[in-house]
């Protein structure tokens, strides 16, 4: 089973700065199977990013995706306010389990 | 517009039942594989099950595997999730998640119902 960790557990940032958020691999992988998800209190998830750096319909095009092999990674180029939420990276595979990493808060500095 | 509504949370004693439904409208429910996803209080998520289009594969994480079981009745648009033999770290949201094309993730998301497990 893969096991993702994501890193920082929690970034604190302003609006309008760029946030970098990182996925690491315990062990490499194929980036067509990397995905990114995005959180907000009381809701469920969102897609963001499929296969490492592929928007999802609708993502706005200051979310980016990079990486390959074991380590991937999430950017916001300009944060707006409601990008503000926890992030989650998955491992989305040939055959499960389909693991998500433990996830980054990104919050209002 | 994709539409998935869960129902069918609530307080179960451990060692109980209970079943989860899924309803899915504006696509093609028996062309997309289908997806269980928890997320416990304060926690992160972890997927529970997957069962294909037609439904004839499934597949389980280990903490639920011979405990749980994913089936859909493609003439009623229903994802189900039965689940027995209950115990305290099965608390959770459940959420009912669409596969997506190809590897595109899970595309689409239900709202979630919560399950809680309390003597």
């Amino acid at each position: 089973e893969i096991v993702l960790t994501q890193s920082p557990g929690t970034l604190s940032l302003s609006p309008g700065e760029r946030a970098t958020l990182s996925c690491r691999a315990s062990q490499s992988f194929s980036s067509s199977y990397l995905t990114w998800y995005q959180q907000k209190p009381g809701q469920a998830p969102r897609l963001l990013i499929y296969g490492a750096s592929s928007r999802a319909t609708g993502i706005p095009d200051r979310f980016s995706g990079s990486g390959s092999g074991t380590d991937f990674t999430l950017t916001i180029s300009r944060l707006e306010p409601e990008d503000f939420a926890v992030y989650y990276c998955q491992h989305y595979g040939i055959s499960p389990p389909y693991t998500f990493g433990q996830g980054t808060k990104l919050e209002i500095k | 517009q994709v539409q998935l509504v869960e129902s069918g949370g609530g307080v179960v004693q451990p060692g109980g039942s209970l079943r989860l439904s899924c309803v899915a409208s504006g696509f093609t429910f028996n062309s997309h594989g289908m997806h269980w996803v928890r997320q416990s209080p304060g926690k992160g998520l972890e997927w529970v099950a997957f069962i294909w289009y037609d439904g004839r594969n499934e597949y389980y994480a280990d903490s639920v595997k011979g405990r749980f079981t994913i089936s859909r009745d493609n003439s009623k648009n229903t994802l189900y999730l039965q689940m027995n033999s209950l115990i305290f770290e099965d608390t959770a949201v459940y959420y009912c998640a669409k596969k997506g094309v190809g590897w595109g993730g899970f595309d689409y998301w239900g709202q979630g119902t919560l399950v809680t497990v309390s003597a």
